[in-house]
């Protein structure tokens, strides 16, 4: 079964230009999240889509982010304008979604360098 | 708010057992995960335990709950030179919501 699969793995950017961010879940699971990893943490939700909807976005910084999951299976994360405080890595994960299945599975990550 | 600690470092030798501790604060928590992180890679699920499980064994991994203390710990038994990694504990209140993630511990495994 693949994993999850995120691309690019890395970017390198000026700041003030955007930046976009692609996720394929695994096959199956309707669940999909965007985490943010800044340097020495543990990631930090951004959003949560059930299928196609947002249903927690709280931590979204909505001035400058948005996030889509068009169809209920790919999702993309972009940043317009970027900050130099946004250089971090921003992690995808899966899950089913469903009761006692609800283990979340991450990509690799695309690593974002902000200059 | 939610809070998840760990400890930043451990250092052990091969072939002993490494213990790495969590604690966190969220009484409703309903299941508690291990993941694993090497230098520029993803997260990879190690193992996770139910609230209402007080030991789980998986192999070489070993997972305890203590719910009154909402202390957890992973023990990794004759540790090797490929577990050196960051070692991430994270609580989720169930129903595919987010993920509490500790700051994560730095495991060194020396020869």
């Amino acid at each position: 079964e693949a994993g999850v699969v995120q691309s690019p793995r890395y970017k390198i950017i000026e700041k003030k230009q955007p930046v976009a961010f692609w996720c394929n879940p695994i096959s199956g699971h309707n669940t999909l999240y965007w985490y943010r990893q800044n340097l020495g943490q543990g990631p930090e939700l951004l959003i949560r889509y059930e299928n196609e909807e947002a249903v927690d976005d709280s931590q979204l910084p909505k001035d400058r982010f948005s996030a889509e999951r068009l169809k209920g299976v790919d999702s993309t994360l972009k940043i317009q304008p970027a900050e130099l405080g946004d250089s971090a890595v921003y992690l995808c994960a899966s899950s089913k979604g469903q009761p006692g299945q609800e283990t979340q599975y991450f990509g690799p990550g695309t690593r974002l360098l902000v200059l | 708010g939610e809070d998840v600690e760990q400890s930043l470092f451990l250092s052990v030798r091969e072939g002993d057992s490494s213990v790495i501790n969590c604690t966190y604060t969220d009484s409703s928590s309903t299941y508690l995960y291990w993941y694993k992180q090497e230098p520029g890679a993803g997260l990879q699920l190690l193992t996770y335990i139910f609230s209402n499980m007080d030991m789980k064994q998986d192999q070489r991994l070993t997972v305890l709950l203590n719910k009154k203390d909402k202390h957890l710990s992973l023990r990794i038994a004759d540790t090797q030179t490929g577990d050196s990694a960051i070692y991430f504990c994270a609580d989720s209140p169930g129903s595919a919501r987010q993920l509490t993630f500790g700051s994560g511990t730095q495991l060194t495994v020396l020869p």
